[in-house]
Parts: structure tokens; C-alpha cells; sequence
């Protein structure tokens, strides 16, 4: 089964600072793979995906992240955090197909001044 | 124009009550979902509807019953509600895996 693990349940960061948000995911075969935002109140909005091709993927918002298969990560990075970036992130893993996405369980980003 | 909306935003309803939450999509996609959002974050899937058939019933209570009267409407009708129930539950969808849209979610408490 597959499965996605975001050890990070809250992050804090300085404004201006950079960013990375740590995900790893279980699964058996080449995996789909996605980040998406949270805030608050509001639905998920996806900020990028990997299916196959060139590793690291670029989203939106200035949001990128990297697929390294010797690792089973997916970590998402941005160089410089604005206060408007705070909110909840989720990494997602699911076959091609049909099949739904499984979520990991979340990663709160704080930003401070 | 909203690309996946839901009805109400809000919901509170007492224990025993049924209640429907309802869900329209205008991206012309062929799946939609319903994801359950626990108090944690934690989002789970619950059922999956492509073209109007039922693909994927993850273990849901019968009290959750999808209703699909065209490719852009999935709707969630929940019977007997219950305090554990409460949740904010997301509509999405998806022209394949290639990445869902979601609705804004409807807040459920059950008091």
C-alpha cells in the first residue's frame, strides 16, 4: 500500500529565509507525485507535480521541488519565504489511472517576521 | 467562475439528523472525490466517481451515501448524523491522476 510521511508537523521560519518541507513516500512502483497548499479556511491548491522526466520540477509561487528515488523523498524548497507562504502543506502520492491520491498528514509553515 | 464549488460552506445539525452536501465541478473533468478532513488535517479519501460510476468506496458507514446525477455533480448525503461525523469534507476532481482541484470544503458539526 502506499503510503506518505511528512515528519514535520510545524515548521517555523524567518521571513526572507529559505525553505524546505521534508517528504517520503512508500510505493511499490514509479510513483505521482504532488505538494499542495493549505490555507486556512480555504481548499487545496496544487503547487506542483512529478510524473517522470527531469527530477526537479518547478510550481507555483516560486515553489520547487526535487524526486530522488534512492531516497523515496519528495522534498519541497523555496529560496526566500514571504508571510504570505504560512499556511498548511501536503505532500500526496497515487498511481496513474483512476486510483485516488494518498495525502501525508500535513506540514504547518509559520513564517515570522 | 468557481471550477469545483460546494453547498453549504457551513453546516450545523444535531445528532440524528440527515443532511446533504453538495458538489459541482465545470472543468468537464470525468472523476470526482470525496475526501473526509479530520480535526488533525488528516485528509482521507472516502469515494471516487468516474463518469457518473461508483470506482472507489473506501470504508465508509451506509449512513454515506454518493449520489452522481451527471459527470459534474457528486453529491454526499449522510443519514443519521452522528458527533464523530463532524469534519470538513472536499469535494475534488480530476481529468485522470495528472492532479485534482478542489472545492473549499463544508465545515460539518454535529452537536
Amino acid at each position: 500500500a502506499q503510503s506518505v510521511t511528512q515528519p514535520d508537523i510545524h515548521i517555523t521560519v524567518s521571513e526572507g529565509a529559505s525553505l524546505e518541507l521534508r517528504c517520503n513516500y512508500s510505493y511499490g512502483a514509479t510513483p505521482y507525485l504532488f505538494w499542495y497548499v493549505q490555507s486556512p479556511g480555504q481548499g487545496l491548491q496544487l503547487l506542483l507535480k512529478y510524473f517522470s522526466g527531469d527530477t526537479l520540477v518547478q510550481g507555483i509561487k516560486g515553489f520547487e521541488a526535487e524526486f530522488k528515488r534512492s531516497q523515496s523523498s519528495f522534498n519541497l524548497r523555496k529560496p526566500s519565504v514571504h508571510w504570505s507562504d504560512a499556511a498548511e502543506y501536503f505532500c500526496a502520492v497515487g498511481p496513474s489511472g483512476y486510483s485516488t491520491l494518498t495525502f501525508g498528514k500535513g506540514t504547518m509553515l509559520l513564517v515570522s517576521p | 467562475d468557481t471550477a469545483v464549488s460546494q453547498t453549504p460552506k457551513y453546516l450545523v445539525t444535531q445528532m440524528g439528523n440527515d443532511k446533504s452536501i453538495k458538489c459541482e465541478q465545470n472543468l468537464g473533468h470525468d472523476t470526482m472525490y470525496w475526501y473526509k478532513q479530520d480535526s488533525k488535517k488528516f485528509l482521507k479519501i472516502m469515494f471516487s466517481y468516474n463518469n457518473k460510476e461508483l470506482i472507489i468506496n473506501e470504508t465508509v458507514p451506509n449512513r454515506f451515501s454518493p449520489k452522481s446525477p451527471d459527470k459534474a455533480h457528486l453529491n454526499l448525503h449522510i443519514n443519521s448524523l452522528e458527533l464523530g461525523d463532524s469534519a470538513v469534507y472536499f469535494c475534488a476532481s480530476s481529468p485522470d491522476s495528472y492532479g485534482y482541484t478542489f472545492g473549499s470544503g463544508t465545515r460539518l458539526t454535529v452537536v
